[in-house]
């Protein structure tokens, strides 16, 4: 059963558009992540929470605002999508600590055209 | 910069063969190593971790730490067509809350 999920599980999206992703966990895990993936890349940090209506930024938050609701919602904005912002997204949950794993959704592929 | 560094790119491995990947950070704070392995349409699914000098095996996979050179490797025996994926190591530094900074991953591919 599926503790991380996802939706939508693809996208496009117009430039200048608005874009909500969205990431749900059964975990009870506190923190949750954003992050993106480019092409056979590595995972680069968008936002992340670790209480309900708490986000931080992460590595590369410029044009994504996050928003954590509850302990199990975190959603991902992109206010005026660009052709950069297309990318695989993935989001993530863990419990507290830097020997927590972190658990990941089936990820979101976002295409702006 | 880049605090953690994969290599190679890409690593072609016959089957049955042994795969070596190598992982190092930069940043000497860092408190665990993390070794996930992503199939081609799907999500990284961790692997191993470690964080204690020396060697851990699991099966057909086995990973070393040098902490004082912040080095990692990660060892597949007996290489299996199955394990063609992207493998991304990952760090968590003791003053990050958990948060985990991928490198770029290394594309193994296993020949039949």
């Amino acid at each position: 059963e599926a503790a991380v999920t996802q939706s939508p599980r693809s996208k496009v999206a117009v430039t200048g558009g608005k874009v909500t992703l969205s990431c749900h966990q059964t975990n009870n895990h506190d923190y949750m992540y954003w992050y993106r993936q480019d092409t056979g890349h590595g995972l680069r940090l968008i936002h992340y929470s670790y209480v309900a209506d708490s986000t931080e930024k992460g590595d590369i938050p410029d044009g994504y605002k996050a928003s954590r609701p509850s302990q199990e919602n975190f959603s991902l904005i992109l206010e005026l999508a660009s052709l950069s912002q297309t990318a695989v997204y993935f989001c993530a949950s863990s419990d507290w600590g830097s020997r927590a794993e972190q658990f990941f959704g089936p990820g979101t592929r976002l295409t702006v055209l | 910069q880049q605090k953690v560094q994969q290599s190679p790119e890409s690593l072609i491995v016959p089957e049955g063969g042994m795969a070596s990947l190598n992982c190092t950070s930069s940043d000497r704070n860092v408190d665990y190593f993390w070794w996930y392995r992503q199939h081609s349409g799907k999500s990284p699914k961790m692997l191993m971790s470690i964080f204690s000098n020396g060697e851990k095996e699991e099966g057909r996979f086995t990973v070393h730490l040098n902490k004082a050179s912040l080095h990692t490797s990660l060892h597949i025996r007996d290489s299996q067509p199955s394990d063609s994926a992207l493998y991304l190591c990952a760090a968590s530094m003791n003053y990050n809350q958990g948060k985990l900074i991928f490198g770029q991953g290394t594309k193994l591919s296993i020949k039949p």
